[in-house]
């Protein structure tokens, strides 16, 4: 399977909003409703934001939202705070008991 | 709490051998599949299989990337999941990750381990 497109970077100041997109196909994004993102601080294991497109796992704030459209997948940060800075990677179930991943984005906070 | 503590990792030949552990807690790890995942030095993140719970038969799926090298493992009496890694390329060199699958037929991961650094010399 061929990685999702994400963009390289993101960036926005302290109480803005960013998209961060993920390009995949009709075999992965666009085919099931199973994307996830994950955020990764330097040094860190990847921590799961969204899951299943637009659901949060319990304790993960409301300004983090999923959504997708066709073969494209978007994750939201509203209201950036300074711990948002991270790299972010989307995923998406591949078919045939799968995953691909993406090849994640750095997001800055200005 | 739930929680994965990966081991094993290490210095090694490219070609030669090498085993990774999973060993968890907090949960009942026989009821969950488990997958590993690795990211190469500076890189993103990358599927590298699955293995099923016993419920599920166990039954294993792989990364093309790593198929007829890798190998996924369980041994549910000591609650850890093993990644045997043969036939070791350079590009190999990653830190590897466990994570829980959360329900069966689910293609995410909620909980990580913090990895071990396999680093395979040419």
């Amino acid at each position: 399977q061929s990685a999702l497109t994400q963009p390289p970077s993101a960036s926005g100041s302290p109480g803005q909003s960013v998209t961060i997109s993920c390009t995949g196909t009709s075999s992965d994004v666009g085919g099931y409703n199973y994307v996830s993102w994950y955020q990764q601080h330097p040094g860190k294991a990847p921590k799961l934001m969204i899951y299943e497109v637009t659901k949060r796992p319990s304790g993960v704030p409301d300004r983090f939202s999923g959504s997708k459209s066709g073969n494209t997948a978007s994750l939201t940060v509203s209201g950036l705070q300074a711990e948002d800075e991270a790299d972010y990677y989307c995923s998406s179930y591949a078919g045939s008991d799968s995953v691909v991943f993406g090849g994640g984005t750095k997001l800055t906070v200005l | 709490e739930v929680q994965l503590v990966e081991s094993g990792g290490g210095l090694v030949q490219a070609g030669r051998s090498l085993r990774v552990s999973c060993t968890a807690s907090g949960f009942n790890f026989g009821d969950y599949a488990m997958s590993w995942l690795r990211q190469a030095p500076g890189k993103g993140l990358e599927w590298v299989g699955f293995i099923k719970s016993r419920t599920y038969g166990a039954t294993t799926e792989y990364a093309a990337s790593v198929e007829g090298r890798f190998t996924i493992s369980r041994d549910d009496s000591k609650s850890i999941a093993y990644l045997q890694l043969n036939s070791l390329k350079t590009e190999d060199t990653a830190v590897y990750y466990c994570g829980r699958v959360p329900r069966p037929n689910k293609y995410y991961f909620n909980y990580w381990g913090r990895g071990t650094l396999v680093t395979v010399s040419s």
